[in-house]
């Protein structure tokens, strides 16, 4: 299993403005997922974040917007930028430990854009 | 491309009473993995079961068993003795192989009535 926090759990965060959130693994792990939920909906994958490598992004997300880093092995940082009230949401960290088959998810963070 | 349906956008069910949740999924892919993640209001996701594709045998996990038809894709939740605690969003996932990803259904929202 593994344990997952993020950065921060909630913000409210002018338009135009970026925000950056954290993701912090208690194990290392080689893959880290970011999501998008609305409240009530279902997940969409944003990117994969692997370390070593640059993150890929699903259909519709790009780097200028979605900044991902992975400096290592146990922290990721997803960067929402010029941020609008479509990018109100919350925002997952998830990750698969090793050949566990398995997701695990943070908290999650819940960002609204006035 | 995989994509992953459940028809019940809405279920109850009444405490001790046993429910079902439905989920069908569409894949040409033979190695995969599926599961089922609860997530209560406001609080994080977790895993409640997983499925491999290539044992024929259902998983179950205490009052947690799955029903999985493969040549139907279809793949099925069961709750036995239905808790309060088991008010929560229920989301179907799929997963390739180790690819990690995976792609969820649209949710079902279960109530367990006292």
């Amino acid at each position: 299993s593994a344990v997952i926090s993020q950065k921060p759990s909630r913000d409210i965060c002018q338009r135009g403005t970026s925000l950056t959130i954290q993701c912090q693994v208690d194990s290392q792990v080689t893959m880290m997922f970011w999501y998008r939920q609305q409240p009530g909906q279902s997940l969409t994958l944003i990117a994969t974040a692997n370390q070593g490598s640059e993150a890929t992004y699903e259909s519709g997300f790009v780097i200028d917007k979605f900044p991902i880093s992975r400096p290592n092995l146990t922290f990721s940082t997803l960067t929402v930028s010029n941020m609008s009230p479509e990018d109100s949401s919350i925002y997952l960290c998830s990750v698969m430990p090793g050949q566990a088959y398995e997701q695990y998810f943070g908290p999650g963070t819940r960002l609204t854009v006035t | 491309a995989q994509t992953v349906t459940q028809s019940q956008p809405e279920m109850s069910v009444q405490e001790a009473e046993t429910v079902t949740l439905s989920c069908t999924y569409d894949t040409s892919e033979s190695n995969y993995y599926l599961f089922w993640y609860k997530q209560p209001p406001s609080r994080q996701m977790i895993l409640v079961i997983r499925q491999e594709a290539y044992k024929q045998q259902n998983a179950t996990e205490n009052r947690f068993s799955v029903n999985f038809q493969k040549a139907a894709k279809s793949f099925s939740l069961k709750i036995s003795d239905s808790q309060l605690g088991d008010t929560a969003m229920y989301f179907c996932a799929f997963m390739i192989g180790n690819a990690g990803k995976s792609t969820f259904g649209d949710g079902t929202t279960l109530t367990v009535k006292p």
